[in-house]
């Protein structure tokens, strides 16, 4: 079965570059049907989604974010990763990586994440 | 963007109770609702997508109801393993959103 893992820097200095990656193993990144996306949590508090990728590069990112945020994809392996520039303490959370799957069936599309990586913990601080 | 307001937002519960959270999204979503479960510690986990298709493996005393802008997630006799937080998810139009979670509590 597919699993995810987050990976990374958890403690960055304000006004640097938040930089993670997300390992995806027991499956191809390059299935068909299948976003990769990245979504964050504070300490306490709910859900953000921050944005996603599909393996032709085609991404969609959360206004709130979308002029820091950069996901890239490496199909060669199997990571999928995300850069967060000019952090501020606001951005210490849990980060999350998460397969969004689509499916067509019935007529209808069929949308949710599943898995989830464990999340990891990043810390903005001097 | 779309708004989903949880309520309650807190509720304490004793094992064997019937529970029922809401969602309600401040425009028309369609089914594209889902509902996961978060412990301590835990990433979210998968409970239910289109507002009433149970995930693979997910007991059947979760169920969830709903279109439109109202969705009810329901636990029917709450078993110790489901103290938990609940978050609702909106996938009809990005940026995808969620809930502010229920937390469902020992009574």
């Amino acid at each position: 079965q597919v699993q995810l893992q987050e990976s990374g820097p958890g403690l960055v200095k304000p006004s640097q570059t938040l930089s993670l990656t997300c390992t995806v193993s027991g499956g191809s990144i390059s299935s068909d049907g299948y976003y990769w996306s990245w979504i964050r949590q504070p300490a306490g508090k709910g859900l953000e989604w921050i944005g996603r990728i599909y393996i032709s590069g085609s991404t969609n990112y959360n206004p709130s974010l979308k002029s820091r945020v950069t996901i890239s994809v490496d199909t060669s392996k199997n990571q999928f990763s995300l850069k967060l520039s000019s952090v501020t303490a606001a951005d210490t959370a849990i980060y999350y990586c998460a397969r969004f799957a689509s499916l067509l069936r019935d007529g209808f599309d069929y949308r949710w994440f599943d898995p989830w990586g464990q999340g990891t913990l990043v810390t903005v601080s001097s | 963007d779309i708004q989903l307001t949880q309520s309650p937002s807190f509720l304490s519960a004793s094992v064997g109770d019937r529970v029922t959270i809401t969602c309600r999204a401040s425009q028309g979503i369609s089914s594209y609702l889902a509902w996961y479960q978060q412990k301590p510690g835990k990433a979210p986990k998968l409970l239910i997508y289109a507002a009433s298709t149970l995930q693979s493996g997910v007991p059947s005393r979760f169920s969830g109801s709903g279109s439109g802008t109202e969705f009810t997630l329901t636990i029917n006799s709450l078993q110790p393993e489901d103290f938990a937080t609940y978050h609702c998810q909106q996938l009809n139009s990005y940026p995808v959103t969620f809930g502010g979670g229920t937390k469902v509590e020992i009574k």
